[in-house]
């Protein structure tokens, strides 16, 4: 089953953690990306990647960070410098590195206790 | 910077009718506009895409586009409750590497 999986569903970050939300994709897309999602709000670009071992910032970029080793994988870390990271977040793929259409994984909710 | 607009809604519309949803965008030069639906708490979902060269039907949808005064719509025939959702519209960023977004419009259909 190809397809774009994320994980963890829910996530709690106490004060000052890192904590990094996974995403991986068996598509064979060349470009991943992160976006973030508050209520009401549309979606915003944090960071992109339009090939392996490199990445660009997107709208939103202060207090992530991204890698990305493999084509498969593209792993978020929001550090302890995103003073308001309660949102919904989503990772999202493309086929080629100038991707237009896009195919989102089913996103992990991150909440700070 | 590109930007997308969209009226948030909700537009209610009653079972069987034809909902009509509108997004304006700034560039003119666009070429490419997407249509994602979003379920509450779910992620997006593609329904459809158009280029700049013409409209496009599939099933219960259409996509319209208006160059002269730069808005593109989507139309959903025969409503269903099941369409109640969040409609976002999207094109691609100066450089064509990602897509900006409206915030999306709430459509609730009524049984």
């Amino acid at each position: 089953d190809g397809g774009i999986t994320q994980s963890p569903k829910y996530l709690f970050r106490k004060e000052g953690q890192n904590v990094t939300l996974s995403c991986e994709q068996n598509l064979n897309h060349d470009a991943m990306y992160w976006y973030r999602q508050d209520p009401g709000q549309g979606l915003r670009l944090i960071y992109y990647s339009q090939i392996v071992n490199d990445f660009q910032k997107g709208d939103i970029a202060e207090g992530y960070s991204v890698s990305r080793e493999k084509k498969e994988s593209f792993p978020l870390t929001v550090t302890s410098a995103q003073k308001n990271p309660t949102a919904f977040y989503l990772c999202a793929s493309s086929i080629g590195q100038y991707g237009e259409t896009q195919y989102f994984g089913p996103g992990t909710r991150l909440l700070v206790l | 910077q590109k930007e997308v607009e969209q009226n948030s809604g909700p537009l209610s519309v009653p079972e069987g009718a034809i909902a009509s949803l509108n997004c304006t965008y700034s560039d003119r030069g666009s070429q490419s506009f997407f249509w994602y639906r979003q379920y509450s708490g779910k992620s997006p979902e593609l329904i459809m895409f158009i280029y700049s060269n013409g409209d496009k039907e599939d099933g219960r949808f259409t996509a319209q586009l208006n160059k002269a005064s730069q808005y593109v719509s989507l139309l959903i025939r025969d409503s269903q409750p099941s369409d109640s959702a969040t409609y976002l519209c999207a094109v691609p960023n100066q450089a064509g590497t990602a897509l900006i977004f409206g915030k999306g419009t709430t459509l609730s259909v009524s049984s």
